[in-house]
């Protein structure tokens, strides 16, 4: 079946330095999402991505799809405190399911 | 936006009672519901698919009998562990999506997670 894989697993950095997590899918998805989950907190939408090289921001996060269509990254610059947490990526697994990477840990040193 | 309520957010049962999680779309209708398992520090792992009227679809390796999943109307679904067990520990979440208006996908909106204790 379909996998969504995502690296790294963990990453942590200090306060104002960058962070990038990467996904990648065996197969051609028709657009992904990224999630964030606080410590203790439950998934939250940050955005989806429709199109082959699509681009989005959301003030310090960069969101990037693949040409092709197979892989995605969330960068976010500058990171604060207030980014703490894991960050999922998500494709479609029919049927209206989700598929999720494994998710990266940031942490962060403030 | 939408939001989908859990309930409870923490349960600590004995083992082999069991435990029933309800989980509400609050402000949309929704036919179809997803339950989901976390391990500490780990991914979303789909258990079943919850949808209303019918029979829930679980995935591979996820026993029916175990978790029992009830669709009785289009905002309410419920996970129950049944005789519950230390190794059932876990982080339970449920979650809903609106149905597109044109097609595609829409977010996924999640439960607030259930955190079960079985001791």
């Amino acid at each position: 079946g379909q996998q969504v894989m995502q690296i790294p697993q963990y990453q942590h950095v200090q306060e104002g330095e960058d962070f990038t997590t990467y996904c990648n899918s065996s197969t051609t998805l028709s657009n992904i999402q990224w999630y964030k989950q606080r410590p203790g907190g439950h998934p939250v939408f940050l955005i989806q991505l429709v199109k082959s090289g699509e681009v989005k921001k959301q003030k310090r996060l960069t969101f990037q799809f693949g040409e092709a269509k197979k892989n995605s990254s969330l960068h976010i610059t500058a990171t604060q405190t207030t980014d703490v947490g894991t960050y999922f990526c998500a494709g479609p697994g029919g049927a209206q399911k989700l598929v999720f990477g494994q998710g990266t840990r940031l942490t962060i040193n403030p | 936006g939408a939001v989908v309520s859990q309930h409870p957010s923490r349960v600590i049962c004995k083992s082999g009672t069991s435990v029933k999680i309800e989980c509400r779309s609050l402000d949309f209708q929704a036919t179809t519901m997803f339950w989901y398992r976390q391990f500490p520090k780990k991914s979303l792992m789909l258990m079943a698919t919850s949808n209303e009227g019918s029979k829930a679809t679980y995935e591979q390796g996820v026993e029916k009998d175990k978790f029992l999943i009830n669709h009785a109307s289009l905002t309410l679904s419920t996970l129950t562990v049944t005789s519950a067990h230390p190794e059932d520990s876990s982080f339970y979440i449920c979650s809903a999506r609106k149905l597109p208006r044109r097609g595609g996908d829409t977010e996924a909106f999640f439960g607030q997670g259930t955190r079960l204790t079985v001791v």
